[in-house]
């Protein structure tokens, strides 16, 4: 079946540490993966996405790698702050007629000063 | 920054009783969706809407559920009869050319 899914529940890292988020994912139809943050009480927010005709893009402090080999997807932050705290979701874009996103079950960041 | 808006925030209702969820979505988009987070799951796909019509729904979306976009800014989502098991988040998102759906705030629903 189809599933996205994320390696560790919690990671806990030291202020000013990268840290690194992982997801699977099982289509390998799939062809765009999203990373979202979400904060306590609020919707998901966009941080940066990755078509399957790349293995790496970045950001401003974040990167976000594809293996689609293993069908693996990372998100590395790097000089983790205090507010990076939050869920990390990896969602997957299914494409077709509606782009629905099928989102792994998330990772929490908590961020130690 | 445009972004998606949603009320209420937050919505108490009785077992039974209709409720609606508003949403603004992002003015030049044309893809619309919602989604759910029961508390401490993941988000899930709820329905697609497009070009003013259904494009997808999923297993949740049963008949109790709808979705209206009635004027040319709001996008709703109905139901009609509540049930426990529908207290969640409920999050609207929007599209536009561009692959990114933005999602708005998100309305907490406690059905009692």
């Amino acid at each position: 079946g189809e599933s996205v899914g994320l390696h560790l529940p919690t990671l806990s890292v030291q202020e000013g540490d990268n840290s690194i988020i992982n997801c699977a994912y099982s289509n390998s139809a799939s062809d765009y993966f999203i990373w979202y943050k979400q904060e306590s009480g609020k919707g998901p927010q966009f941080i940066i996405d990755i078509r399957s005709n790349m293995d790496k893009r970045q950001g401003q402090r974040v990167t976000v790698l594809l293996n689609k080999t293993v069908k693996h997807l990372s998100l590395q932050i790097a000089a983790t702050q205090p507010g990076d705290s939050a869920v990390y979701f990896c969602a997957e874009e299914m494409r077709g007629a509606t782009n629905k996103l099928i989102f792994g079950t998330g990772t929490l960041l908590a961020v130690q000063p | 920054e445009p972004e998606v808006t949603q009320t209420p925030s937050h919505q108490v209702t009785q077992m039974g009783q209709e409720v609606i969820l508003r949403c603004v979505p992002i003015s030049n988009h044309l893809y619309f969706y919602w989604y759910r987070q029961i508390l401490g799951q993941k988000v899930e796909f709820l329905v697609s809407f497009y070009n003013n019509e259904i494009s997808e729904k999923s297993e949740i979306f049963d008949d109790q559920f709808s979705v209206e976009r009635p004027d040319g800014s709001n996008f709703t989502l109905k139901i009609r009869s509540t049930k426990l098991e529908d207290s969640a988040m409920y999050f609207c998102a929007s599209k536009g050319n561009q692959e990114t759906q933005y999602f708005g705030p998100g309305t907490r629903l406690l059905v009692l």
